[in-house]
């Protein structure tokens, strides 16, 4: 059974950084494509990145790009986003989501930026 | 960047009936290689999302065969046979054709009459 545990949300002031670790088990983790996707409070769902499973590879939607990055540790089976210059619109439920079209999701953990 | 439009938003089902969720897409989703990644996703209340449908029609593991995906090119659908009470939650279509960004619908809020 695939599981994936996301970890390191809280809150942060604007401007703060934060790390986020999502940790993947039941799966060969570097087969597999691996992305975030959040969710603001009430609102859809959005794709924020995704990495390659050598991670030569990395792409992010154009919000973030410049202030997050996404990495990943195939040895620890372990998915990371640091999430620098954050804003009040960065606020949402960040999910850890497998393979290229995101077929297993974490619990998610919430991030709130706010002052 | 694809943008995908769901219909209804707002779905009341009542229990046993069928429900139909449209996802249409702003440019075809057929890939270069002969596939067509539009995927569907379920989240429950107080969950997380949940593919149910991935490459328009086929059933991700564990997931009831009422759920069943159809479409070509821009226009999907979702459907479920008999609606269950489990059933509730919102239902987001989601591309993976022409990416970066992947992206999603707006969602669907399905709810029992």
């Amino acid at each position: 059974e695939v599981q994936v545990v996301e970890s390191g949300g809280g809150l942060v002031q604007p401007g703060g950084s934060l790390r986020l670790a999502c940790a993947a088990s039941g799966i060969t983790f570097s087969n597999y494509w691996m992305s975030w996707v959040r969710q603001a409070p009430g609102k859809g769902l959005e794709w924020v990145a995704n990495i390659k499973p050598d991670g030569s590879e990395k792409y992010y939607v154009d919000s973030v790009k410049g202030r997050f990055t996404i990495s990943r540790d195939n040895a620890k089976n372990s998915l990371y986003l640091q999430m620098n210059s954050l804003r009040g619109e960065d606020t949402a439920v960040y999910y850890c989501a497998g393979g290229r079209t995101c077929g297993w999701w974490g619990q998610g953990t919430p991030v709130t930026v706010s002052s | 960047d694809v943008v995908l439009t769901q219909s209804p938003l707002s779905l009341p089902v009542t229990l046993g009936q069928p429900a139909s969720i449209s996802c249409r897409s702003s440019q075809s989703l057929v890939h270069s290689d002969g596939n067509t990644y539009l995927n569907w996703f379920q989240q429950r209340p107080g969950q997380s999302p949940r593919r149910l449908i991935y490459k328009v029609s086929n059933r991700d593991s564990g997931v009831p065969d009422r759920f069943s995906g159809s479409g070509s090119g821009t226009d999907f659908t979702l459907k479920i046979s008999r609606v269950e009470a489990e059933d509730v939650g919102v239902y987001y279509c989601m591309q993976g054709t022409h990416w970066p960004p992947l992206t999603f619908g707006p969602g669907t809020k399905v709810d029992i009459k």
